[in-house]
């Protein structure tokens, strides 16, 4: 079945340290997304990749870093200088101008 | 700055009423989704509404889109708690050459017996 997948599912992270979250899609689409979401809120913007080896900020980029090697991958990095990185992170792709797709999210949590 | 409102922001309904949710935005958009998300779950796709008057249906929910307004509404008929959800609308612009989803905050929608 093609889908997105996201790993881990919830991921610790500890003060000053990096972490990375895994998202891959078997879906063909060019273009993939990450969005943060906070409790009771909605989803903000945080980088975006239309194609390989491009992607643009979004509307909350500082803090993190991002990498798109593979039409399939695209990871994000929450860096030490995201100091508030509590939260629940949802990856998502899409063919151009067409409705996204999901992933089943990751929750990051500080230790 | 594109601003997408929805209201409102939590809905407490009983079973069986109607109601509306509202989705407001501040710039030209030919293109509205509504999603939809279970506590602690992704966010699953419901409508695309793809054109001013454009309207959808699936079961007891039912979307618009006025695109003169700048408005979209998704109507909940006879509802019953398994609509029990938070629900999101996104609207698609343009920015640099490239098109990104810009989400509302959402409607926590709770059905009660």
């Amino acid at each position: 079945d093609g889908g997105i997948t996201q790993s881990p599912k919830y991921l610790f992270r500890k003060e000053g340290q990096n972490v990375t979250l895994s998202c891959e899609q078997n879906l063909n689409h060019d273009a993939m997304y990450w969005y943060r979401q906070d409790p009771g809120q909605g989803l903000r913007l945080i980088y975006y990749s239309q194609i390989v080896n491009d992607f643009q900020k979004g509307d909350i980029a500082e803090g993190y870093s991002v990498s798109r090697e593979k039409k399939e991958s695209f990871p994000l990095t929450v860096t030490s200088a995201q100091k508030n990185p509590t939260a629940f992170y949802l990856c998502a792709s899409n063919r151009r101008r067409e409705k996204l797709f999901f992933g089943s999210g990751t929750q990051l949590s500080v230790l | 700055e594109l601003k997408v409102e929805q209201n409102p922001l939590f809905l407490s309904m009983q079973e069986g009423k109607n109601y509306t949710i509202y989705c407001n935005y501040s710039t030209t958009s030919d293109r509205l989704y509504w999603y939809r998300q279970d506590p602690g779950k992704s966010l699953e796709s419901l409508f695309v509404l793809l054109s001013n008057g454009a309207v959808k249906q699936e079961g007891r929910l039912m979307a618009s889109l006025d695109t003169k307004a700048r408005l979209s509404t998704l109507h909940i008929t006879a509802a019953v708690h398994d609509l029990s959800a938070t629900y999101f609308c996104a609207v698609d612009i343009k920015q640099g050459g490239s098109e990104k989803l810009v989400f509302g905050k959402g409607t926590k929608l709770t059905v009660n017996p």
